[in-house]
């Protein structure tokens, strides 16, 4: 069975400023799928980036960029130029690659609470 | 695209009462799943359909729960005779027919079962 694990429960990065959330998981599959989400207070989960496992170059959206370290199973977050509206809960999510005994169902890490402030 | 929904977006039940949740999926999203988030946790899977079959029910869906999504559109999450620790979010979410990873979330339902 897979694994995620989130070790920060809350991060606080004031505005403009860089922060990075970790992110290690645990699974014996060599293709699968890796996800930052962002539930903001209140409000519905919104995917910020995804990860392909078999893809070495690491995905980047903008201000969010992933570090992504298969062989030591790490898929660190890092936000650069904070926003206020930053502010909200990042989950990392583990997905096998959908078959017929995986059906693309996702395994949540415990999320970091993220605080940006003025 | 309006997103997922979901309906009722808050729900306060008593010890014992049965609830029902809907969840209407991105249109031609043939995907859908549940999921449940308690406080401080991230969400957990419930459940998957495929269509209107569903195909993988986690063990987490004791026999109190219940599931449907009769014409591969919308999908229903009944619990029979709650307990307070049913508290929680009910978060449904989609994908697409041809997408190999995505899932798009509704806002969740909260249930709380006093």
């Amino acid at each position: 069975a897979q694994t995620v694990t989130q070790s920060q429960p809350e991060m606080s990065v004031q505005e403009a400023e860089t922060v990075t959330l970790s992110c290690t998981y645990d699974t014996s599959e060599n293709n699968y799928y890796l996800f930052w989400y962002k539930q903001p207070p209140s409000r519905q989960m919104i995917l910020v980036i995804r990860q392909e496992a078999y893809k070495q170059q690491n995905a980047t959206e903008n201000r969010f960029s992933v570090n992504f370290q298969k062989a030591a199973k790490s898929f660190s977050l890092k936000i650069s130029d904070s926003q206020l509206g930053d502010t909200a809960m990042y989950f990392c999510a583990f997905m096998k690659h959908p078959t017929t005994d995986s059906w693309g169902k996702l395994q949540f890490g415990a999320g970091t609470q993220v605080v940006v402030t003025p | 695209d309006t997103g997922v929904s979901q309906n009722p977006r808050h729900k306060i039940t008593k010890r014992g009462q049965n609830v029902t949740f809907r969840c209407d999926p991105i249109s031609e999203h043939n995907r859908l799943y549940w999921y449940r988030q308690t406080l401080g946790q991230g969400p957990e899977f419930l459940t998957y359909f495929q269509n209107e079959a569903q195909l993988e029910k986690s063990r987490l869906l004791s026999d109190r729960f219940s599931a449907e999504r009769p014409k591969g559109s919308f999908s229903t999450l009944e619990i029979q005779r709650t307990e307070q620790g049913d508290s929680a979010m009910y978060l449904c979410a989609s994908r697409p027919k041809f997408s190999t990873d995505t899932q798009y979330f509704g806002p969740g339902t909260r249930l709380t079962v006093l």
